[in-house]
C-alpha cells in the first residue's frame, strides 16, 4: 500500500497568513493527489484534484503542487473559514490512502 | 442538486452485522462509480472501498482492515448504494461517509471523491 505522510500535523496561524502544508508519497504517484478539507463534526469537502486542479467553486487562494512523491497545498492569505483539518488523498493504486491530516489552527 | 444520503447506522455488539445504504440523487446514479470512507472517533480520514458502474464491470475493490468482513453492492434501479458489514470489530466504530467518485475525461484518468454524504455513525460495543 502506498503511504501518505503529511507536515506538519498540526499548525498555528493568523488571518491574512500564507501557509503550506506538505504531502509526501511513500512512492512515485504521479499526479494522482487530491486534497480535502474538513471542519468539526461535518463531512470532508473536496477541493483538489489531480494534484493542481482546483474544483469548481473552491476560493482561488487555495492552490496545489506537485508531481511523482512531493505534494503542497497553499492557502495564499487564510481567512477565519479556512480553519480546518486539511488531507491528502492518493488516486494513484487502490487501496487509496489518506494523509493523516493537518489541522489548521487560530494563533 | 447532487447529493449522497447514507442511512442505517447504529449500535451493534462486536461480531455482529449491519447494512449501511447511501441513497443517491440528482446524478446518473448507474453510471457513477462510488466509496465508502469511515473516520473513527477523532482520528482521520480511512478508505473502505469503491465499487465501479455496471459498465465498468461493477468490480469492487476494498482495504485491508476489512477485505472478506464488508461487501460493497448497488442496487442502480433504486440510485442506492450498500455497504454490509460483518464480522464487526471495536475498530469499526466511526462515521461512515458515502461518496460518489469523479472522473477527468483528459489523457490521464484522474479519479476523486467529488460528493460527500454527512455520514451515519456506528457504534461497535458490547
Amino acid at each position: 500500500d502506498i503511504q501518505m505522510t503529511q507536515s506538519p500535523s498540526s499548525l498555528s496561524a493568523s488571518v491574512g497568513d500564507r501557509l503550506t502544508i506538505t504531502c509526501r508519497a511513500s512512492q512515485s504517484i504521479n499526479s494522482y493527489l487530491n486534497w480535502f478539507q474538513q471542519k468539526p463534526g461535518e463531512a470532508p469537502k473536496f477541493l483538489i484534484y489531480a494534484a493542481s486542479s482546483l474544483q469548481s467553486g473552491v476560493p482561488s487562494r487555495f492552490s496545489g503542487s506537485g508531481s511523482g512523491t512531493d505534494f503542497t497545498l497553499t492557502i495564499s492569505c487564510l481567512q477565519p473559514e479556512d480553519f480546518a483539518t486539511y488531507y491528502c488523498q492518493q488516486s494513484y493504486s487502490t487501496p487509496w490512502t489518506f494523509g493523516q491530516g493537518t489541522k489548521v489552527e487560530i494563533k | 442538486e447532487v447529493q449522497v444520503v447514507e442511512s442505517g447506522g447504529g449500535l451493534v455488539k462486536p461480531g455482529g452485522s449491519l447494512r449501511l445504504s447511501c441513497a443517491g440523487s440528482g446524478f446518473s446514479f448507474s453510471n457513477a462509480w462510488m466509496s465508502w470512507v469511515r473516520q473513527a472517533p477523532g482520528k482521520g480520514l480511512e478508505w473502505v472501498g469503491r465499487i465501479k458502474s455496471k459498465i465498468s464491470g461493477e468490480t469492487t475493490d476494498y482495504a485491508a482492515p476489512v477485505k472478506g468482513r464488508f461487501t460493497i453492492s448497488r442496487d442502480d434501479s433504486i440510485d442506492t448504494l450498500y455497504l454490509q458489514m460483518n464480522s464487526l470489530e471495536t475498530e469499526d466504530t466511526g462515521v461512515y461517509y458515502c461518496t460518489t467518485i469523479a472522473l477527468t475525461v483528459t489523457t490521464n484518468h484522474y479519479y476523486y471523491m467529488d460528493v460527500w454524504g454527512k455520514g451515519t455513525t456506528v457504534t461497535v460495543s458490547s
